[in-house]
């Protein structure tokens, strides 16, 4: 299984403020996600990346972005945090690039007031 | 990739095997059916996946139908720690293949003491 770490775990935060939310990885998968998922609802993809240098945009609009300048780690953003932001972010990563079997961070739960 | 449709809820007494179905009736000769599941608040955990044959590991079983429209997983002594809502999911696995996975409502089981 892989090691998947997000940080923050919790976060409180006010509007108007610039957020990084952090996932790493110490297995060497090529392919990372972050989804979102309110509390009860579905998980929503929004990024993902197949490698260094390559970030795509998922099938939910979001105003976060991304970045993958190492392998170990797929930051997301948020420039100017809203409380229409307010949700739970899971990180994945994916090691079999022919069947996509992905392993789930811890997430991260946020809450901007 | 080919849709799923899931019960929304289901009960199951503990100790007794849970058995989860899945239609996919669109699906095509190169989609894999995965399974996952998500632990109230926790990010989802693969549990099995197949194309053709049926599958077994340490946490469960899938059963594919012939024709390939439908599937069911098996927990086959169900605890009160496999409380979660399960996915059923659909997606083509060529070699690097670009398309993540899509996770849907999935079934909510509830293991009853």
């Amino acid at each position: 299984e892989a090691d998947i770490y997000q940080t923050p775990r919790y976060l409180v935060i006010g509007t108007g403020k610039k957020i990084t939310l952090e996932c790493s990885q110490t297995m060497g998968h090529d392919k990372m996600y972050w989804y979102q998922q309110d509390p009860g609802m579905e998980l929503h993809l929004i990024h993902y990346s197949y490698g260094v240098n390559s970030t795509e945009k998922g099938d939910l609009s979001s105003e976060s972005t991304v970045s993958r300048i190492r392998t170990e780690h797929f930051p997301l953003t948020l420039e100017s945090a809203r409380p229409s932001h307010t949700s739970q972010y899971l990180c994945a990563t994916s090691r079999d690039p022919s069947t996509d079997t992905q392993y789930f961070g811890p997430g991260t739960r946020l809450t901007v007031l | 990739d080919a849709k799923t449709t899931q019960p929304p809820s289901m009960d199951c007494a503990e100790g007794r095997a849970a058995n989860l179905p899945c239609n996919h009736s669109t699906i095509s000769g190169n989609e894999y059916v995965y399974w996952y599941r998500q632990i109230h608040s926790q990010g989802p955990q693969y549990i099995i996946h197949g194309l053709k044959n049926n599958e077994t590991n340490e946490m469960a079983s899938l059963i594919i139908t012939e024709d390939r429209k439908s599937s069911t997983l098996i927990l086959p002594h169900a605890t009160l720690r496999d409380t979660a809502v399960y996915y059923c999911i659909v997606r083509g696995g060529t070699v690097g293949g670009n398309t993540p996975l899509v996770f849907g409502k999935g079934t909510r089981l509830s293991v009853i003491a």
